[in-house]
């Protein structure tokens, strides 16, 4: 089980935004990130765990080994402010998914 | 430019069938993997089924085991998802994914734009 927190986080263009995700047993550094806005699929952004994905700016970084794993946007852009969905591909069928994590503009 | 476009959503009554369609441009699928996730409104994402990439293994969510079936065609290019005895609980957009390799890294690095399934009487 992947728990994401926290559910919205609410701030201003240009802030940090840090996003968690937590896995109910080790699955080493086998965790991604996308990034999915209204409307649209989602959108691959990071994969295992810290290696962006191509195209996807710098600003995005992600960190975490085991069980703790964080998204770091580290200067909020406008096109930012979407939802965010953690994965982990260390043990399945099935895939899972966390929650998401809502980033909306304060 | 990858592509890949999902068709045959709609409506069902439970108990009834569906079959979505997946067809990819830009690619050859046979060098690809490929899944089905399923998003249900105003949900999050819940991953449905696997094929890889000459159809041999073949893997479900557990609530549709027995239900779902995935098969692949790599001569045009599709991968399909066959639905039967579907439930209120099946309702969602359906997303067809490309896995990054072709027995499952479990990486999705393209997405469809979905195809919405409603079961309602």
């Amino acid at each position: 089980v992947l728990t994401q927190s926290p559910a919205t986080l609410s701030l201003s263009p240009g802030e940090r935004a840090t996003l968690s995700c937590r896995a109910s047993q080790d699955i080493n550094n086998l965790l991604a990130w996308y990034q999915q806005k209204p409307g649209q699929p989602p959108r691959l952004l990071i994969y295992d765990s810290s290696n962006r994905a191509p195209g996807i700016p710098a600003r995005f970084s992600g960190s975490g080994s085991g069980t703790d794993f964080t998204l770091t946007i580290s200067s909020l852009e406008p096109e930012d402010f979407a939802v965010y969905y953690c994965q982990q591909r260390s043990s399945w069928p099935p895939l899972t998914f966390g929650g998401g994590t809502t980033v909306e503009m304060k | 430019q990858v592509q890949l476009v999902e068709s045959g959503g709609g409506v069902v009554q439970p108990g009834g069938s569906l079959r979505l369609s997946c067809e990819a441009s830009g690619f050859s699928v046979h060098n690809y993997a490929l899944h089905w996730v399923r998003q249900a409104p105003g949900k999050g994402l819940e991953w449905v089924s696997f094929i890889q990439y000459d159809g041999i293994n073949q893997y479900y969510l557990a609530s549709v085991k027995g239900r779902f079936t995935i098969s692949r065609d790599n001569s045009n290019n599709s991968v399909y998802l066959q639905m039967n005895s579907l439930r209120p609980d099946d309702t969602a957009v359906y997303y067809c994914v490309r896995d990054l390799g072709k027995v499952g890294t479990l990486r999705f690095d393209a997405w469809g734009q979905g195809t919405l399934v409603s079961v309602s009487s």
